[in-house]
């Protein structure tokens, strides 16, 4: 079955630091990844998706890289602010309706 | 901005109630899902809906149901409360946009079973 692993449950860096959060997936090959923040109490919310054919995406301060050989994304912030802490959720998905997830990282950012 | 809403943020039932968590979207989704949340477990699908009156088992569908009647509203259906409900329960509905399905949660609904 398939497995998500999300790198060290919690992380924490220094303001204006990039952050690195890594996800590996093992058992299947998903067409598109994609990213989510959850802030506590809430749901998650869609952050960035990158698919296969595409090695590296970039919005605004975030990165993701996806790597198919592999089997993971990273997911960077750069210049990071106490405002970016939260748990972030990987998400490898295909096409179809079932979607798995990560148990997430959480990041706290340290002013 | 697509808008999905839950009847409630926090519901405390007793073991043995039947329970309704409602769910609606205000942006014509075809595809509806019902998440719980736990500590350590991460999200995990308990039962989605791809069209009106459609269901399909999620991950961990016993001792839950689901009924779909209009589009816009999807709705998790708990026969008989146990305390290994009490959960954050989490909705969310799909769209397909740049090359995925990326879904859209609710704030989620905390369900203490007593």
């Amino acid at each position: 079955s398939q497995k998500i692993e999300q790198n060290s449950e919690a992380l924490n860096i220094q303001e204006g630091k990039t952050a690195t959060l890594t996800c590996n997936y093992t058992n299947y090959s998903p067409a598109y990844l994609q990213w989510y923040r959850q802030d506590p109490g809430r749901g998650p919310v869609f952050l960035i998706l990158i698919r296969e054919n595409e090695k590296e995406k970039r919005k605004e301060r975030l990165k993701v890289t996806f790597d198919t050989t592999l089997k993971q994304s990273l997911f960077h912030i750069t210049a990071s602010q106490p405002a970016d802490s939260a748990t972030y959720l990987c998400a490898p998905s295909n096409t179809g309706n079932q979607f798995y997830f990560g148990t997430g990282t959480s990041l706290t950012v340290i002013p | 901005d697509v808008k999905v809403t839950q009847s409630s943020r926090y519901l405390v039932k007793r073991t043995g109630e039947k329970v309704f968590l409602e769910c609606v979207q205000d942006m014509d989704h075809e595809n509806m899902f019902w998440y719980r949340q736990d500590p350590g477990l991460g999200l995990r699908l308990i039962y989605f809906s791809y069209d009106v009156k459609m269901k399909e088992k999620g991950d961990i569908p016993e001792g839950y149901s689901v009924s779909r009647e209009k589009k816009e509203r999807f709705s998790l259906i708990l026969e008989s409360a146990s305390t290994n409900q009490t959960s954050m329960y989490l909705c969310a509905s799909s769209s397909y946009i740049a090359g995925g399905e990326t879904q859209y949660f609710g704030p989620g609904t905390r369900l203490l079973v007593l």
